[in-house]
This record gives structure tokens, C-alpha cells and sequence, in this order.
């Protein structure tokens, strides 16, 4: 069946970066974009970025513009998320999903995301 | 970074009914469609509803979803303690260009 499989939890140093992976199995990867989100400590959702099918385009959420780095390995099956320059408010459980998006006039728009990863755990303290 | 507003918590006995609100604006809710998401903690999201108003195979028609203006709603009839859980809208923001999510709604069977 489809599954995300997320990579195990992290503890770092304010300062350090950390990488999630996220290998994907049961579809064909590169027909799907990846999205992730994060969840802070009794926070809702947060919109982190994505990658598109086919060309894994990647799109960042303002946030985290300069300080996230998201990839994709068609020959592996897997996304990963790098985050550089953490901060003790980056300490939050990592999420990554399939997404599901339609195609128009040469882009492609996100439309939702149906299959999710069960988190990554990464906490940031001194 | 802004978000939708849902009410944190709603409640209610075995067998009935539950609507969950979810309010945007017009850059949101009001030109895109919403999907809704059921979460255990420790768990993976679940995909409870998309295009607005679409079940996924294998999710019950106890679950619906609908839109009015800048609004949408999850309803969950038939409630059951299965359902106990967090539940999340979220949709695309064409003027912030990023997903917006709601801040969950615990719902609780009494």
C-alpha cells in the first residue's frame, strides 16, 4: 500500500540544521509532489513547502525561505527536508505528505494532500 | 503567518451529530477548495475529506464536508469513540501562496 516512511527523531543544538527523510513505496514517486508541515508543541499545522511532480520544482513557504532546503531522489523513493540555522522554536514534530495537484496551463497548483508520514521529532535545545 | 479559525473543541454523546466550522477569506476558503484531516497524536494524518466535499475510498459517509462563502464545515454523524480525535481544514491561499491550516478541533465523545 502507499506509505511514507519518516526517518527517527532528532535532538540539536540552536545553531545546527537537521535533515528529515521521507522514502516514499507503493507509487510511483515522481508522479507526486511532497509537501511538508510541521506541528510545534500545542500549535495547529504549519505550511513548510512543496515539490511538484515530474521536475520536484520546489515552492517554500515565506517563513522558511532561506533557511529550508527541500529535495527529492526519484532513484530512492525519497524526499528530504533540510532546516539550517535552528532555533529553539523550530523544536516541533516534521511532517511530510503526497500531494495531490492539478495541472494547468504548464504549472502545477496544489490541491491537497491525501497520504501523510507519521512525523519526525526534532527538538532544539542548548 | 495566518491561519483558519476553528473552534478548539466540540463535543458529544455516541450516535450523534457534530459540525466542525472552519472560517477563511476570500483568498483562501472563498476560491480554493478545503480538505479535512483527522489526527491522532503519534499517529499519520488521515485524509477525511477533499475537493471541498469528497470522501476518500474507505472513509465513511458518517463524515461530510461543505462550503458556504468563505466558510467551510466538517460533519461527523453517527459519532462513535473511534472519532475521538484532532481534526484540521486547510486550503490554499492564492495571495500568500502557502497552505493556510486551522488550528484543530478536538472532538470528544462523551
Amino acid at each position: 500500500q502507499v506509505q511514507l516512511e519518516q526517518s527517527g527523531g532528532d535532538v540539536r543544538k540552536p545553531g545546527a540544521s537537521v535533515k528529515v527523510s521521507c522514502k516514499a513505496s507503493g507509487y510511483t514517486f515522481s508522479n507526486y509532489g511532497i509537501a511538508w508541515v510541521r506541528r510545534a508543541p500545542g500549535q495547529g499545522p504549519e505550511w513548510m513547502g512543496w515539490s511538484s511532480p515530474y521536475n520536484f520544482n520546489t515552492y517554500y513557504a515565506q517563513n522558511f525561505q532561506g533557511r529550508v532546503t527541500m529535495t527529492a531522489d526519484t532513484s530512492t523513493s525519497t524526499a528530504s527536508m533540510e532546516l539550517r540555522s535552528l532555533r529553539s522554536d523550530d523544536t516541533a514534530v516534521y511532517y511530510c505528505a503526497r500531494v495531490q495537484s492539478n495541472y494547468l496551463h504548464g504549472t502545477y497548483y496544489f490541491s491537497y494532500m491525501d497520504v501523510w508520514g507519521k512525523g519526525t521529532s526534532v527538538t532544539v535545545s542548548s | 503567518q495566518s491561519s483558519l479559525t476553528q473552534p478548539p473543541s466540540v463535543s458529544a454523546a455516541p450516535g450523534q451529530t457534530v459540525s466542525i466550522s472552519c472560517s477563511g477569506g476570500s483568498s483562501n476558503i472563498g476560491i480554493n477548495s478545503v480538505s479535512w484531516y483527522q489526527h491522532l497524536p503519534g499517529t499519520a494524518p488521515k485524509l477525511l475529506i477533499f475537493d471541498t466535499d469528497k470522501r476518500p475510498s474507505g472513509i465513511p459517509d458518517r463524515f461530510s464536508g461543505s462550503k458556504s462563502g468563505t466558510s467551510a464545515t466538517l460533519g461527523i454523524t453517527g459519532l462513535q469513540t473511534g472519532d475521538e480525535a484532532d481534526y484540521y481544514c486547510a486550503t490554499w491561499d492564492i495571495r500568500l501562496s502557502i497552505v493556510l491550516f486551522g488550528g484543530g478541533t478536538k472532538v470528544t465523545v462523551l
